[in-house]
């Protein structure tokens, strides 16, 4: 089976920060990757599907990339409503173990 | 727009069987793929499974011989039953709305229901 890893597992940053996480799959999974945010008490948010869409209404500083077993959701300057956590996904099924993003 | 909604008991006792009910509004549940998905106390999202309106499935293989979900197209309905659950299947629970094209694109799970809490305890 199709494992998948998340680092960091914890991230300290500030506002303003650019932020990177990494998604990686035991196997080739091309770019089926989807992007999650959770906040604390909610469901998660889907932010970037096909490992670089964005989804509709999703601010312009998320991005992906990545292709193959390597990908990345970047957030070009954090602001206070992105720290929350962060969960990588493979086409319609599992998910990483996600990244926690909080205020350094 | 769309909204799902999870509903069940909130306590189950050891040895019993889990159930739940998603209930969708806003949007016909056909020509979509509807997932379960759980995240234990403090822990991560565990995928469970999901099945398409037309009622073929896709499990989770660590819970698959516990697992058997449904679908009820006439009442915008799909449903998740765990059996022989143990201290270990509490969680939230979730519902969620995938997207897949014809073709296979796979587009997220868009829409998810709240969630509910699920106890296993005697």
């Amino acid at each position: 089976d199709i494992q998948m890893t998340q680092s960091p597992s914890t991230l300290s940053a500030s506002v303003g920060d650019r932020v990177t996480i990494t998604c990686r799959a035991s196997h080739n999974i091309t770019t089926w990757l989807a992007w999650y945010q959770q906040k604390p008490g909610k469901a998660p948010k889907l932010l970037i599907y096909k490992a670089s869409t964005l989804e509709s209404g999703v601010p312009s500083r998320f991005s992906g990339s990545g292709s193959g077993t390597e990908f990345t959701l970047t957030i070009s300057s954090l602001q206070p409503d992105d720290f929350a956590t962060y969960y990588c996904q493979r086409y319609n099924s599992f998910f990483g173990p996600g990244t926690k993003v909080d205020i350094k | 727009q769309v909204q799902l909604q999870e509903s069940g008991p909130g306590l189950v006792k050891p040895s019993e069987t889990l159930s739940l009910t998603c209930t969708v509004s806003g949007a016909s549940i056909s020509s979509y793929y509807w997932s379960w998905i759980r995240q234990p106390p403090g822990k991560g999202l565990e995928w469970i499974g999901y099945i398409y309106y037309s009622g073929s499935t896709n499990y989770n293989p660590s819970l698959k011989s516990r697992v058997t979900m449904s679908v009820d197209t006439s009442k915008n309905q799909f449903s998740l039953k765990l059996s022989s659950v143990t201290a270990a299947d509490t969680a939230v629970y979730y519902c969620a709305r995938g997207t897949v094209t014809t073709t296979g694109y796979y587009y997220g799970m868009d829409v998810w229901g709240q969630g509910t809490t699920v106890t296993v305890s005697s």
